[in-house]
């Protein structure tokens, strides 16, 4: 079956840091991969998203690259912010019938100035 | 803008009780979702539905039902409330053909 597992952290870094957050995935067929971000009391929004293989999806500084031969889309961002403290969400779709998402089990991101 | 909400953003209920949620978007897609949220688990799928009185079962669904009487409005529904239910529940929406899943911003159960 499908399935995606990613670092879950907590982790904790200072501002300006290098962040990566690893994610793998099983899957039959092609699928499309999202990393959603989820802000404190707030529902989960997509951060970014990517449809199929070497393509790179990129939002708000942080980019993700589909890659087939790994089965990899990990999240990296240069320097983060204090803003960017958030749980983030790995996901994978496939199409054919369902169109449900299987998520990660998240990372919680705390950066602190 | 896309606009999901929920109907409340916390909730306490006592064990045994019927506890309805409701879910409404305004952006007339087919597919509606209800997950659960729990610490060191991430999401879990309950219950989906991609057109109006249809419903299919998720990863979890004990304890839960659904019901979608129009395209806009997905209710779950737990029929006898128990503390193992205590969550947050987002229920979100898609299209077909995998754009994204838009999120409302949770309900946080709390059964006692």
């Amino acid at each position: 079956g499908n399935s995606v597992t990613q670092m879950e952290g907590p982790v904790t870094l200072s501002e300006e840091a290098f962040l990566t957050i690893n994610c793998t995935y099983t899957a039959t067929g092609y699928p499309s991969l999202f990393w959603y971000v989820q802000y404190p009391g707030e529902g989960l929004q997509l951060l970014l998203k990517a449809t199929k293989a070497d393509d790179k999806g990129s939002n708000k500084g942080f980019e993700a690259t589909y890659r087939k031969e790994t089965t990899s889309f990990h999240l990296e961002k240069g320097s983060v912010q204090v803003s960017d403290s958030a749980v983030y969400f790995c996901a994978l779709g496939t199409q054919g019938g369902s169109e449900k998402l299987v998520f990660g089990k998240g990372m919680k991101l705390t950066v602190n100035p | 803008d896309v606009k999901v909400t929920q109907s409340s953003r916390y909730l306490v209920k006592r064990t045994g009780e019927k506890v309805f949620l409701e879910c409404v978007q305004d952006m007339d897609h087919e597919n509606m979702f209800w997950y659960r949220q729990d610490p060191g688990l991430g999401l879990r799928l309950i219950y989906f539905s991609y057109d109006v009185k249809m419903k299919e079962k998720g990863d979890i669904p004990e304890g839960y039902s659904v019901s979608r009487e129009k395209k806009e409005r997905f209710s779950l529904i737990l029929e006898s409330a128990s503390t193992n239910q205590t969550s947050m529940y987002l229920c979100a929406t898609g299209t077909s053909g995998f754009d994204q899943q838009y999120f409302g911003p949770g309900t946080r159960l709390t059964v006692t």
